[in-house]
Parts: C-alpha cells; sequence; structure tokens
C-alpha cells in the first residue's frame, strides 16, 4: 500500500541542525511531490513547502525560508527535511505529506495523501 | 497568500446530529479546496478534496460543497468516531494553506 514513513523523535540543542527523512514506498516516487507541514503542539497545520521529486525544484512558504531545506534521494525513494540553527520555537511535529494529483471536472487538482506519521522536533538546552 | 477562516472554532454535537463547517478565503479559490480530519497523535487524513469529490474510503455521510471564497462541510448522522480536528486546505497557491481548525467533540 502506499505509505510514508518518517524518522523517529529527535532532541536537539538550541543552533543544532536536524535532518527528518520521509520514505515513500507503494507508488513511483518521482510522479508526485513531497510536502512538509509544521505543527507546533496545541496549534493548528502549517504549510512549510514542498518539492517536485521529478525536476527536484523546491517551494519554501514565506516564514520558512533560509533555514529550512528540502533534498531528495530518489534511489531509496526518500525526501528529507533539514532544519539549520534550531530555536525553541522550532519545536514541533513535522509531517511529509504526497502531494497527489488527478484530473477533476477537467482541471488538474491536488490534495494531501497520505501523510506520514509525524517526527517529533524537541529543542531544548 | 490566501488565508481560510473555518467556524466555528469548536463544537460540540450528539450521534446522530447534522453538523456543518464553514471555510471562508480571503480570494477566490475556485474550488482548489480540501477538507482533512487529524485525531490526537495521529497524522490528518483527507476526507473531500476538490470542495466536493467524496475521498475512495470516506463515509458518505460526509459531503463538501462551496466554490470561489466559502465552503462548507457537512456530516449527516454524526457517528462516535467522528471525534477530531477538521481543516480546509486550499492548493489555489502555492504558497499552500490551511484554516486554522475545528474541534469537533461528541457529546
Amino acid at each position: 500500500q502506499v505509505q510514508l514513513v518518517q524518522s523517529g523523535s529527535e532532541l536537539k540543542k538550541p543552533g543544532a541542525s536536524v535532518k527528518i527523512s520521509c520514505k515513500a514506498s507503494g507508488y513511483t516516487f518521482t510522479t508526485y511531490g513531497i510536502n512538509w507541514v509544521r505543527q507546533v503542539p496545541g496549534q493548528g497545520l502549517e504549510w512549510i513547502g514542498s518539492i517536485n521529486t521529478n525536476t527536484r525544484n523546491p517551494t519554501y512558504a514565506q516564514g520558512f525560508k533560509g533555514r529550512f531545506v528540502f533534498s531528495l534521494d530518489t534511489s531509496v525513494s526518500t525526501a528529507y527535511l533539514q532544519i539549520s540553527s534550531l530555536k525553541a520555537a522550532d519545536t514541533a511535529l513535522y509531517f511529509c505529506a504526497r502531494e497527489f494529483a488527478d484530473r477533476v471536472s477537467g482541471s488538474i487538482r491536488y490534495w494531501f495523501d497520505p501523510w506520514g506519521q509525524g517526527t517529533l522536533v524537541t529543542v531544548s538546552s | 497568500d490566501i488565508q481560510l477562516t473555518q467556524s466555528p472554532s469548536s463544537l460540540s454535537a450528539s450521534v446522530g446530529d447534522r453538523v456543518t463547517i464553514t471555510c471562508r478565503a480571503s480570494q477566490t479559490i475556485n474550488t482548489y479546496l480540501n477538507w482533512y480530519r487529524q485525531k490526537p497523535g495521529k497524522a490528518p487524513k483527507v476526507l473531500i478534496y476538490s470542495a466536493s469529490s467524496l475521498q475512495s474510503g470516506v463515509p458518505s455521510r460526509f459531503s463538501g460543497s462551496g466554490s470561489g471564497t466559502y465552503f462548507i462541510l457537512t456530516i449527516s448522522g454524526l457517528q462516535p468516531d467522528d471525534f477530531g480536528t477538521y481543516y480546509c486546505h486550499q492548493t489555489y497557491g502555492p504558497p499552500y494553506s490551511f484554516g486554522q481548525g475545528t474541534e469537533l467533540e461528541i457529546k
């Protein structure tokens, strides 16, 4: 079945970096983009950005440009999110999600399905 | 950037009730609007895509409507398993965005 499996929880000190993985299975990895979403504990969903798994072109939301970097290893169907210069405010659950695309009513539509199980990143001294 | 505003932020309803959640976009997004439900400690799951299309495997008591800037998620005949937080999500962008969420409690 189609699934995304993320790496485990991370505990980091302020100023450090972290790299989260998202391994896809059950479909051709380069057919659909991968999106990253942040959820601060007790709060809502925040779109970080996406990466085109075919062209490797990334798109970042305005508040995530600079310290957040997407990458791919298509040989193992895996996407990565690296966050540098970590701050306490980066403490959150990070999700990857496949950007499924299909033709609906004559145009291509996009939605997120499936999602990874989430990776908790805790930044604390 | 497109902002999505959901209403209400939370609600409590009884089994069998008809529940509606609304989502307003700050600019027209055609029908590039999806709905997800997230249960505590779990990843969100898509319920409705493209405003009104039911995702495979999702019970038919869920329905979506709307276009432009106003969208509605309806649950007809609430079930105990329907608790959780519901989010609308626009893919008219990028940048994509989510509503702030509606927490649904079963009385």
